[in-house]
């Protein structure tokens, strides 16, 4: 299957700072993206969508300016927690389609903790 | 309802045993059903898909059964092991509906 690259897998940052995580279609070029936020024990919660060339798609609730989001290649995406803070401590997870435009795979996740 | 409900939360085999975690889902237009396994710290991993036009699709100890009448897929692991320890998740990918998740827990 195809492979998405996820980094970092962990990142511990002070109150105040930003934080930059990245996510990587290895051997497939993926227009789309896409960007969710796990809480323990629970469902994956798709933040937005992340299209290459042009601005991400936000679900309701989920602040643009908070959660940066930039794919400015068909093989990367990134996204950008801006000045974090200890509420924003989470499991992030991106995800792209293959080629078909039917399977999603997924990032091995980056887990967010904000002193 | 739920766009997807997965039953159950959690699921303690002893290890050779079986298991099965049901996926129900409410849109009837859907036409493609992944299970995912997600370990601890992990990203999600697509283990097994269905198609509609199919049943049954078997892969080693891992098996996905679809009923597109009752609107259900289930997921059933045979002779598990410890390793099969892990979450599980249904999903309708082009929905972006999730499952709530299953806890799988194979006793030695």
């Amino acid at each position: 299957g195809a492979v998405v690259s996820q980094h970092p897998s962990w990142v511990i940052c002070k109150s105040g700072t930003s934080v930059k995580i990245e996510c990587r279609s290895l051997d497939f070029q993926a227009t789309t993206m896409f960007w969710y936020r796990q809480f323990p024990k629970q469902s994956l919660m798709l933040m937005a969508t992340s299209n290459e060339g042009s601005k991400a798609t936000y679900e309701q609730g989920v602040e643009k300016d908070k959660f940066l989001i930039n794919h400015a290649s068909l093989t990367l995406s990134t996204l950008t927690v801006t000045s974090a803070h200890p509420e924003d401590s989470s499991f992030y997870i991106c995800s792209a389609r293959d080629r078909g435009g039917e399977k999603l795979f997924f990032g091995s996740g980056t887990q967010l903790s904000v002193l | 309802g739920e766009n997807v409900e997965q039953h159950p939360s959690t699921l303690s085999v002893q290890e050779g045993d079986s298991a099965v975690i049901k996926c129900t889902y409410s849109d009837s237009a859907s036409n493609y059903f992944p299970w995912y396994k997600q370990e601890l710290g992990k990203g999600p991993q697509l283990i097994i898909d269905i198609r509609s036009n199919v049943g049954e699709k078997k892969d080693q100890r891992i098996a996905v059964t679809l009923n597109k009448t009752a609107k259900h897929f289930s997921l059933h692991i045979t002779e598990t092991q410890p390793e099969d320890s892990a979450v599980y998740f249904c999903a309708i990918p082009n929905k972006f509906y999730f499952g709530s998740g299953t806890k799988l827990n194979v006793k030695p």
